[in-house]
């Protein structure tokens, strides 16, 4: 079955620092999406970034980029340049082909903690 | 656009007890979705729209009933809530199963 990891509870970055927050993937299927969402304090789930499997370059928008590499089933979060506004928890999610359907699958999350 | 929205925001019911949890999307997007947030648990698909008037199950369906009359709008039931149904509660509506599904803001339900 379909399976997303994200291996740290919580990571702790620095203002204006770099950070990378992990995503493993488990799938059998060669055409799938990799999506990160952010939620902060107030719980709303706002979309960050996609990355299609076919898709050859990384994706970035703005201070978020995923490091996607296929071969390793891996789709890493970098979010360059940290703010304190930052601070939330971060979902991995995959879509996953379902009879037709596809559903989208969360990994546990990542908290994020940038400090001044 | 309003985007995505649910109400209510926050409730409490005691056990047996039923409530309808009502979103809305103003999107024109073809799939709802509901979910429920555990802790340390990621987000689980409980039932799932791909137009008006269908419904199907996802991951938990246990519980909960769903009905979607309207393309904007999409209901989640609880007939009889349960303790274990303590939970938040989020829909999402996207164009098509593989594009990116947009949240709501959630409903913190607690059941006694």
């Amino acid at each position: 079955a379909q399976k997303i990891t994200q291996t740290q509870p919580g990571m702790f970055v620095q203002e204006k620092e770099a950070v990378t927050l992990d995503c493993t993937y488990d799938t059998s299927d060669q055409s799938y999406g990799l999506f990160w969402y952010k939620q902060p304090s107030s719980g709303e789930m706002i979309f960050l970034i996609y990355q299609g499997s076919y898709d050859e370059q990384n994706a970035t928008e703005g201070r978020y980029s995923l490091n996607f590499q296929k071969a390793r089933k891996s789709a890493n979060l970098v979010i360059s340049a940290s703010q304190l506004g930052d601070s939330a928890m971060y979902f991995c999610a995959m879509i996953q082909p379902d009879t037709g359907f596809q559903k989208l699958v969360f990994g546990t999350g990542t908290r994020l903690l940038v400090s001044p | 656009n309003a985007g995505v929205t649910q109400t209510p925001k926050f409730r409490v019911l005691k056990t047996g007890q039923s409530m309808t949890l009502l979103c809305a999307q103003d999107m024109n997007h073809e799939y709802m979705y509901w979910y429920r947030q555990d802790p340390g648990m990621g987000l689980r698909l409980i039932h799932y729209s791909v137009g008006e008037g269908t419904t199907a199950k996802g991951e938990v369906p246990d519980g909960y009933n769903v009905s979607r009359l309207k393309k904007q709008n999409f209901l989640l039931g609880l007939e009889s809530a349960a303790p274990s149904q303590t939970s938040v509660y989020f829909c999402a509506s996207s164009y098509g199963t593989s594009h990116t599904q947009y949240f709501g803001p959630g409903t913190r339900l607690t059941v006694l």
